[in-house]
């Protein structure tokens, strides 16, 4: 099976500006879910799209938002950009069903967005 | 807010010796996952531990989840340099909220 792909994999953008990032997931994986990761906070989880719904969502103000399309991919736009957006932008995707595996996590290679 | 402590959080080791790495909680988890990451690239998923007290071996890497399901460790033996990375332990509260907590990861480096 292919992985989870990301695109861009690097991306520099200017404070004010906006950004969309795409990710599609493991095939037949239903369950998408986003991540920041810098070397102060960690991993931090942003949200989960589940069957197009947002399921999950973590701390993170409004201008961090995502959507999921009927065929699972999933895109996540920041708007308004600051400097402490810069970071490593995971996605990953789970099968989301019941289970031991339903929190298994199966990660793309992330996109690195560094925002001047 | 249920947190995940791990420690240490730097390890330099040479080859072939061994280590232990740990994953702490005053709270009670429902499962608790190990991930590895190298450099430029993406978690991956090393093992899924859920009952307490369960033990489960990857080749030289022993996972081990605390009775009380609220620490876990992970023991490498005979360490080699391909071991390298950032280790992360991420846990999912007893509530089933369904996000995933991580701890803040534990970067090995293993020198041949």
């Amino acid at each position: 099976k292919a992985g989870v792909t990301q695109t861009p994999r690097y991306l520099i953008k200017t404070r004010g500006q906006q950004v969309t990032l795409s990710c599609s997931p493991i095939s037949g994986h239903r369950s998408v879910s986003w991540y920041q990761q810098t070397p102060g906070q960690g991993l931090q989880f942003l949200f989960e799209y589940f069957s197009e719904t947002q399921r999950n969502k973590g701390n993170f103000p409004g201008r961090f938002s995502g959507r999921q399309f009927s065929n699972s991919r999933s895109e996540m736009n920041v708007s308004t950009l600051e400097l402490g957006d810069s970071a490593l932008y995971l996605c990953a995707s789970g099968p989301g069903t019941s289970g031991s595996r339903l929190y298994e996590q199966y990660f793309g290679p992330g996109t690195r967005l560094t925002v001047t | 807010t249920q947190l995940l402590e791990q420690s240490p959080q730097f390890l330099s080791i040479q080859e072939g010796e061994n280590l232990t790495v740990y994953c702490n909680s005053s709270s009670v988890f429902s499962s608790l996952q190990w991930y590895r990451q190298e450099p430029g690239e993406g978690p991956v998923l090393l093992v899924t531990v859920v009952t307490g007290g369960e033990v489960k071996k990857l080749k030289r890497l022993t996972f081990q989840f605390g009775d009380a399901r609220k620490d876990s460790s992970l023991h490498i033996t005979a360490a080699q340099p391909g071991d390298t990375g950032l280790y992360l332990c991420a846990g999912v509260g007893s509530s089933n909220t369904g996000k995933l907590i991580f701890g803040q990861g534990t970067t090995l480096q293993v020198k041949p």
